[in-house]
């Protein structure tokens, strides 16, 4: 199958900075990408859908000036978490979807977030 | 809108011993339908899915799951875990063409030796 990988796998930054996610497609190249949330013991979130080169569109309730999403190219998309607060920590799963990968959706390993 | 529930939050089972997974959906069509699993800090694996035909599918890693349209389920299965086998697993449903599927809570699985 597609190869999705995601950087850092982890990550912890001080309460008030940013941090940027990233997603790449290494063996396809994505048309669109999608960034989820995960709670602890809980499901996963759709935050928002990127596709190259348009402005992403966000899932009702998700703050778009929190999570900036670009997806600047065929294989790449990043999520940055501004201003990053302890309520932001969390683990953030991007997958993705080309020509590729048919009708499934390929997922990333996910990032582990923490604001302290 | 389609909604996934997976009644059970824990499963424990002991290894060798067979496995059910729950999983029931609402969606007003026919619906396309995952099974993932996911590892401790680990991303989603697709196990199985269903889009159409034969009503049992076969899976990676021995699973498979039925659809059953009149109980509007998809239910995994394993004859025999393996203790490798203890992770987290998600049903989801989505709707046909669609990518993203809308995901169950998940079942934890516990495999004791």
């Amino acid at each position: 199958g597609a190869v999705v990988s995601q950087h850092p796998s982890w990550v912890i930054c001080k309460s008030g900075t940013s941090v940027k996610i990233e997603c790449r497609s290494l063996d396809f190249q994505a048309t669109t990408m999608f960034w989820y949330r995960q709670f602890p013991k809980q499901s996963l979130m759709l935050m928002a859908t990127s596709n190259e080169g348009s402005k992403a569109t966000y899932e009702q309730g998700v703050e778009k000036d929190k999570f900036l999403i670009n997806h600047a190219s065929l294989t790449l998309s990043t999520l940055t978490v501004t201003s990053a607060h302890p309520e932001d920590s969390s683990f953030y799963i991007c997958s993705a979807i080309g020509q590729k990968s048919g009708t499934e959706a390929f997922f990333g390993q996910g990032t582990r977030l923490t604001v302290v | 809108a389609q909604s996934v529930t997976q009644p059970d939050i824990h499963i424990t089972v002991s290894e060798g011993a067979s496995l059910e997974l729950r999983c029931n959906y609402s969606y007003g069509a026919t619906p396309y339908l995952f099974w993932y699993v996911q590892s401790p800090g680990q991303g989603l694996q697709l196990l199985l899915k269903y889009f159409s035909g034969d009503t049992l599918v076969q899976g990676i890693k021995g699973f498979e799951a039925e659809f059953k349209r009149s109980q509007s389920s998809f239910n995994l299965r394993k004859p025999s875990v393996h203790w490798s086998d203890a992770a987290e697993y998600f049903c989801a449903v989505g709707a046909q063409g669609s990518y993203i599927p809308t995901f169950g809570r998940g079942t934890s699985l516990i495999v004791h030796p």
